[in-house]
């Protein structure tokens, strides 16, 4: 059962705009939350991450909202760049162990 | 390189043949995660270790799978008698299980063709 899913498979946004990644869970036992960048060819990357307890959390250009009554996640990405484009996944986790990841959103940034 | 890091990166074999992976953590990591990506999804979760025991084993990790990590350093994981649908990337994760944050460090995966 997919437990993490993101709806969008894919995203292109210009050079310099927002880029808006979104992600919904159905384990409310889920109580920590992640965003990986993944490149071909290379293992995910960690980006940003995310306690139950906030509510937001914001790293230079990457922020990810977290809204648990809908169970719903983001990450936006200002301004977004060129080296941005990747695949990015949302994951989950519970009791901290092992990670439930989304299918993934590829973000192409056109110049 | 501290990094995670497997070997091979890239495995073709038979159907039918064995396969060992071999993941080698970051130093003083006491956890290791074994994952499995396939085409278009995200990793999913295989198994667990907590320096050499393995607590956590996933339903995809079917009797043909079997993962050891016996001095609580590198990992392997080995596939027996290997079937098309065994073809995937296999990636490792480590982290240190006193830190605060969850976050698991990959390596860059071991991609696995059966023909």
């Amino acid at each position: 059962d997919q437990q993490v899913k993101q709806n969008s498979p894919s995203l292109s946004v210009q050079e310099g705009r927002i880029s808006i990644l979104n992600c919904d869970y159905t384990n409310s036992m889920f109580d920590y939350f992640l965003w990986y960048k993944k490149y071909p060819a290379e293992g995910p990357t960690f980006l940003i991450s995310i306690s139950s307890i906030k509510d937001k959390n914001e790293d230079g250009r990457f922020t990810v909202f977290l809204n648990k009554s809908a169970k719903h996640l983001s990450l936006h990405i200002v301004p977004s760049q060129p080296g941005d484009s990747a695949v990015y996944f949302c994951a989950a986790t519970s009791n901290d162990y092992k990670l439930s990841f989304g299918a993934g959103t590829t973000v192409t940034v056109r110049a | 390189d501290t990094g995670v890091s497997q070997d091979p990166r890239h495995k073709i074999t038979k159907r039918g043949q064995n396969v060992t992976f071999r993941c080698d953590p970051i130093s003083e990591h006491n956890r290791l995660y074994w994952y499995r990506q396939t085409l278009g999804q995200g990793p999913e979760f295989l198994t667990y270790f907590q320096n050499e025991a393995q607590l956590e084993k996933s339903r995809l990790l079917s009797d043909r799978f079997s993962a050891e990590r016996p001095k609580g350093s590198f990992s392997t994981l080995e596939i027996q008698r290997t079937e098309q649908g065994d073809s995937a990337m296999y990636l490792c994760a480590s982290r240190d299980g006193s830190s605060r944050s969850n976050e698991q460090f990959f390596g860059p995966g071991t991609r696995l063709t059966v023909l």
